[in-house]
């Protein structure tokens, strides 16, 4: 596997029930972020990580858990959705330096598209 | 809030260049400017960044005016499969701060055609 890797690429969920995505990165990078893109509307970001630790919010609500056990892998579980949580969620990753003025891209998944019913 | 202005949707004959405007007119100094794309169904692209001087690579150049207010990127030869959303973002270099991520607008949707 090389890049970025999202499963399951579709997903069908009820309002009710547990699901998780995950996303892996198999580039050595020390950051990766959720971003969800629904129907005519900009990519969103969800949640950033860095170093495994948690560095920004964007106030996304709690029915979505993040979770980043290690540099290569993030989750997001999914738990009690609306119809209007249905998109595209992708997943990136980026090597950042923690100090100077560096900046690498972005490297995205191709995306899990999740439908609510 | 994205930072930039571009026009919604563009046409491009296949093989001839496709020009990309973007405005960023509140940019500031310590800002880059970023261009990204997606495909249908994929995720998001790097394609290249600039500060201040032109930049090329193998996929595009980046012309970025000398006030930094606006800038375009070329597709030298564009073909079928350049068809695709392109974003142009201006982002922080992020000194001192990890996982800085990307704010998206709507970008230009670039129809190439035979």
């Amino acid at each position: 596997e090389t890049g970025v890797t999202q499963t399951p690429r579709h997903l069908v969920m009820g309002m009710t029930n547990k699901k998780s995505l995950k996303c892996e990165q198999h580039l050595g990078h020390n950051a990766m972020y959720w971003y969800k893109q629904s129907a005519k509307k900009p990519l969103e970001l969800m949640f950033v990580y860095s170093l495994e630790e948690r560095v920004e919010n964007n106030s996304v609500p709690s029915r979505f858990s993040p979770e980043c056990p290690n540099s290569s892998h993030l989750f997001l579980h999914l738990h009690t959705l609306q119809p209007e949580d249905s998109a595209l969620y992708l997943c990136a990753s980026s090597q950042e330096l923690l100090t100077g003025a560096q900046y690498y891209e972005q490297y995205f998944g191709p995306g899990t598209r999740l439908t609510v019913t | 809030d994205a930072k930039t202005t571009q026009p919604p949707s563009m046409d491009c004959a296949e093989g001839r260049a496709a020009n990309l405007p973007c405005n960023h007119s509140t940019i500031s100094g310590n800002e880059y400017v970023y261009w990204y794309r997606q495909i249908h169904s994929q995720g998001p692209q790097y394609i290249i960044h600039g500060l201040k001087n032109n930049e090329t690579n193998e996929m595009a150049s980046l012309i970025i005016t000398e006030d930094r207010k606006s800038s375009t990127l070329i597709l030298p030869h564009a073909t079928l499969r350049d068809t695709a959303v392109y974003y142009c973002i201006v982002r922080l270099s992020p000194a001192n701060q990890a996982g800085t991520a990307l704010i998206f607008g709507k970008g230009t949707t670039l129809s190439v055609s035979s």
